[in-house]
This record gives structure tokens, C-alpha cells and sequence, in this order.
């Protein structure tokens, strides 16, 4: 069964801490993984579209990664402004077109 | 990307009403998605809507309880019917990203914050 897995449920850095949110995955064969940004009473807001490992992709403060097996959210120098859940998808090559399976996502809060 | 609205941002009702969703895109697009989003939890995906034919539901989600409608290339509603309060949600919308490369990312509307009393 295709899974997707997202740790930790939460995390609290201070402003500047960088650090890492972590997308595990378990498919048939992958068409893509996506990032989003949700802030809270709001739809999730596309970031990255990761289709094979070793691929990353960068934007402001964000790099996303890609291996066979996880992918990687790093966050460097974050602001306060970055606090959000992140959630991670794929899109699995077994499920039917255009489905893609939705993690639990990464509530990341940055204080000042 | 696509600009997606919805309708209404939110609303209150009361058990065993129906509450009709509506979901404008500023695009033409094939297919359309509706997600419900349980307080706390993450995207579980209820249907997919083409225009012009049956939209496809997911396992444990029925027609009689979320009928759809998909009348043109810009437009989809989705109904909740004989609401409880277990229905309490964020409902949303969405469209696939179609930039002619394969990929298969989806952009979503801000949601409709459903309680149900």
C-alpha cells in the first residue's frame, strides 16, 4: 500500500535555528512528491515538485531534496513569518490519474 | 497557477441540512478535486470531477452524501447532505497544474470551513 510519512508532527526553533523536516515514503514507482505550505483557515499553497532522487530545488529560505526512500524539507535562517504546517504528496504510479496521497504534515512554529 | 474561490468561506449549519460548495477557476480545466481536511489532520481526497461525466469517488465517500456537479471547464459544486456533526470540516477544491512537463501538482482554493451543530 502506497504510505506517505511525515516527521516530527511538530517543531519549535528560534528564529535562525535551521533544521530539517523529514517525508518518508513507501510507493510502487514515483511520478512526483510535492511540498506544500498551509497557514492556518487557509488551502495549502504549492512550493516544490521533486520527480527523481537527487534532485533539489530551491526557493528563499526552503530547499527541498529527494531520495528513492524520503525527501527533505531544510529550512535555513528561518523568520517567524515561515511558521506553517508543510505538507508533503505523491503521486504514486500505481494510483489513478492525478491522485496523489497527502502526509500528515509538520506543524513548524519560529519564535522571535 | 490557477486562481481558485470558493464559496462560502464558512458556514454554521444545523444537523441533517445539506450545504451546497461552490468552486470557481479563472482557467479552463479538465479535472477538479474535492478534499475534506477533519480538524487536525491532514488532505483525504473525496472525489474527482471531470466535465461531463460521473465524478469518480473515493472509498468511503458515496454520491447520495456528496453529490457533485461539473457543468463547465471553470466551474464544480459539491454538496454535503444530511449533514452531522462528524461532517464538521474544511472542505476544498482543487486543480491540476498543467504546465505541459507531466507534472501533476495541484494548486487549492482557501477552503470552506464547514460547522456542523
Amino acid at each position: 500500500e502506497d504510505q506517505v510519512t511525515q516527521s516530527p508532527e511538530a517543531l519549535r526553533l528560534q528564529e535562525g535555528e535551521s533544521s530539517s523536516l523529514n517525508c518518508s515514503y513507501t510507493v510502487s514507482g514515483l511520478r512526483g512528491l510535492f511540498w506544500y505550505r498551509q497557514d492556518p483557515g487557509k488551502g495549502p499553497e504549492f512550493l516544490f515538485t521533486l520527480y527523481s532522487a537527487g534532485e533539489e530545488k530551491e526557493k528563499e529560505r526552503l530547499k527541498a531534496t529527494l531520495t528513492k526512500k524520503e525527501s527533505f524539507l531544510h529550512i535555513t535562517a528561518p523568520k517567524p513569518e515561515d511558521s506553517a504546517t508543510y505538507l508533503c504528496a505523491v503521486h504514486p504510479v500505481s494510483s489513478s490519474a492525478s491522485k496523489i496521497i497527502f502526509g500528515s504534515g509538520t506543524r513548524l512554529s519560529i519564535r522571535p | 497557477s490557477a486562481v481558485i474561490s470558493q464559496k462560502p468561506s464558512r458556514d454554521i449549519c444545523q444537523r441533517g441540512t445539506s450545504l451546497t460548495i461552490q468552486c470557481q477557476v479563472d482557467s479552463q480545466v479538465t479535472m477538479m478535486f474535492w478534499y475534506r481536511q477533519q480538524p487536525g489532520q491532514s488532505l483525504t481526497l473525496i472525489a474527482t470531477a471531470n466535465q461531463g461525466s460521473e465524478a469518480t469517488y473515493e472509498s468511503g465517500f458515496v454520491i447520495d452524501k456528496f453529490p457533485i456537479s461539473r457543468p463547465n471547464l471553470t466551474f464544480s459544486t459539491l454538496t454535503v447532505s444530511n449533514m452531522s456533526p462528524e461532517d464538521s470540516s474544511i472542505y476544498l477544491c482543487s486543480v491540476e497544474g498543467g504546465s505541459g512537463t507531466g507534472s501533476y501538482e495541484q494548486y487549492f482554493g482557501p477552503g470552506t470551513r464547514l460547522t456542523v451543530t
